[in-house]
Parts: structure tokens; sequence; C-alpha cells
């Protein structure tokens, strides 16, 4: 079956316009993680949904980042007035509560904020 | 909440000689423990994991130890070869709780 799907792949913004980043976390998966990467840095943890229980957003930098998960499925990261500092690859990975608690990797979104 | 350190930062070996990528967490009820390979330019991909029942796993070069009395886990690779050379990460949860990470080990293989 398919993977964790990311769009857009990359995206480039002027400062101070708002984005959207869209996860397709693989089917039945109840759990879905953002991250957020520089070049050449570890995984900065963002938001973490699990099922219906209230998101888990001790991650989220700023209050210009949203993000929020329609019927447990797909998710969509928000970034308001981006900045600069925001450019990174941001990625999303989704696992089950079922078997294995493997979490599986998109192929991430990289932001540039011009 | 869960905090995991990871050590080194960077490691530099020659071809043919093992590495060793050292983690700690910090929650006890902590059960799941996968390390996770990222290629240049690549998502991260799960290359092994071990759960708290066993104290030992191995998949031909790589293996991983527990020691839950410590709280520290470890990943060791064998005979490394260039293709080893990636950013590995070590990862910690409890059950199917969140998942969280180290900081990475940057592992440079050299011919």
């Amino acid at each position: 079956g398919a993977g964790v799907s990311q769009s857009p792949s990359n995206k480039v913004t002027e400062k101070g316009k708002d984005v959207e980043l869209r996860c397709d976390p693989i089917s039945g998966h109840t759990a879905l993680y953002w991250y957020r990467q520089s070049l050449g840095q570890g995984l900065e943890f963002l938001i973490y949904f699990q099922g219906n229980s209230a998101p888990d957003k001790s991650g989220l930098p700023s209050d210009r980042f949203s993000a929020e998960r329609t019927g447990g499925s797909v998710s969509t990261l928000t970034i308001q007035r981006t900045q600069q500092e925001d450019s990174a690859v941001y990625l999303c990975a989704s696992s089950s509560r079922q078997g294995s608690a493997e979490a599986f990797f998109g192929q991430g979104t990289r932001l540039t904020v011009v | 909440g869960e905090n995991v350190e990871q050590h080194p930062s960077t490691l530099s070996v020659q071809e043919g000689d093992s590495a060793v990528i050292k983690c700690t967490y910090s929650d006890s009820a902590s059960n799941y423990f996968p390390w996770y390979k990222q290629e240049l330019g690549k998502r991260p991909q799960l290359i092994i994991d071990i759960r708290s029942n066993v104290g030992e796993k191995k998949d031909q070069r790589i293996a991983v130890t527990l020691n839950k009395t410590a709280k520290h886990f470890s990943l060791h690779i064998t005979e490394t070869q260039p293709e080893d050379s990636a950013v590995y990460f070590c990862a910690a949860s409890a059950g199917f709780q969140k998942l969280v990470f180290g900081t990475g080990t940057r592992l440079l293989v050299s011919p």
C-alpha cells in the first residue's frame, strides 16, 4: 500500500506569507507526527496527534504555527506570517496502535522563505 | 515526559571498523526502542528495533543492546562500509505513546 505522502515536495514563499503543508498518513494509522529538520540538524518535534485525544502541541515554536487533523486522517500544518528562520524540511510520520509501533516518515516538504 | 539523549553527535571510523552509538532515556515505562537511519536528502527509515523484554537483537552487521536497569541502549555496527555513512537516530516510547527521538549521530565511514 501507499506510504506517508506529503505535499508539496517543495515550497518557496515570500516572507510574511502564510503556507499550508499537507500530510496523508498510512491508512489506519492513528498516530501522526510533524517534525522540522533544518539543514544538517536533528528532528525537531512539533506536534503529535493520537486518535481522538487532544494533540500534544508542546513542540510548536510559536503561535504562528498550528496544525489540525481532520477525520483522524489527513493533517495540515499551517505557518502564518512566515519568517526566513522557518526555512527547513518539514517531515510527517505516522504509526499504528496495532502490531509494530514503527513510525513511517513521508518524504518531507522543503520550505524556503525568501 | 520522556527525554532521550544520544552520543556522540559525530563519529568517524575507517571502513571495516566497528561503530557504537549510545542513547539514554528517562522514562522507566518506555518499552520500545527503534533506531532510524537517514541518508543524505532522504527520509529517516527504521533499521532495527528492540522491545524491553529482550536484551539484545541482531540483524546481520547491526545489533542493538538494551540495559533497562541503567536505562540505556546502544546501536552496534560491525565491519562498517561507506554506505553506512548517514545520520542515525535513536528513539523511545512507552507502548504506543509518543515516540521521542534523540538528537542524532552523524556517522562517517572512510574508505
